[in-house]
């Protein structure tokens, strides 16, 4: 099975704070998304990639950038957290567009 | 952007009723997917529904495709507690800026009481 792992379960920072969600995938899947997830309003993709040092802004990419430096690793950075940002963060990745993602257990993130 | 308007948004039910949970949009998907969701992990996908009008059957539960790949729902039969989680719904953009992205509903939380 694959496995997306995300490195924090919980992470805890300060407005203005510049913060690495680093998530990786080992079954050497082309494609990685960085999608957000608050109570109401579902999931929301934020950057997704699909091939190293690529990447393509989602729905929501403000105040966030990606990085893809190998084809197993894809980060999601803040540049200056803000307390809006507060939400839980979920990676996923797949084989192709038309193909199951597989999500990693998220990083719940609060920004103080 | 396109739009998956998930519904309801909450349902609390007692062991052994059924239930239905909607997905409707105004956008063409070229396949739609149901995932579960237990608190603190990621969604699991349950099913991958593609062509119009397809019904898959996941033991109790019921996966349906409308038939202009507009919509979907997902019937559960006989609920049980074990069958408390978030439903997620998520469309396939179909072309243009949206080919290959998954848009998902707004989620369902259900919670079945024995």
């Amino acid at each position: 099975d694959v496995k997306v792992t995300q490195s924090s379960r919980y992470l805890v920072k300060r407005t203005g704070e510049k913060v690495f969600l680093e998530c990786v995938q080992d079954m050497d899947h082309e494609n990685m998304f960085w999608y957000r997830q608050d109570p109401g309003l579902g999931l929301r993709l934020i950057y997704f990639s699909y091939d190293v040092k690529m990447k393509e802004k989602g729905d929501i990419p403000e105040g966030y950038s990606v990085s893809r430096e190998k084809k197993e690793r894809f980060s999601l950075i803040l540049e200056s957290a803000s307390t809006n940002q507060t939400s839980m963060y979920l990676c996923a990745s797949s084989l192709g567009f038309r193909i199951n993602y597989t999500f990693g257990s998220g990083t719940r993130l609060t920004v103080v | 952007t396109q739009l998956l308007e998930q519904s309801p948004q909450f349902l609390s039910i007692q062991e052994g009723e059924n239930l239905t949970v909607y997905c409707n949009s105004s956008s063409v998907f070229s396949s739609l997917q149901w995932y579960r969701q237990e608190p603190g992990e990621g969604p699991v996908l349950l099913v991958t529904v593609v062509t119009g009008g397809e019904v898959k059957k996941l033991k109790r539960l019921t996966f349906q495709f409308g038939d202009a790949r507009k919509d979907s729902s997902l019937h559960i039969t006989a609920a049980q507690p074990g069958d408390t989680g978030l439903y997620l719904c998520a469309g396939v953009g179909a072309g243009g800026t949206s080919y290959g992205k998954l848009t998902f509903g707004q989620g369902t939380i259900l919670t079945v009481h024995p």
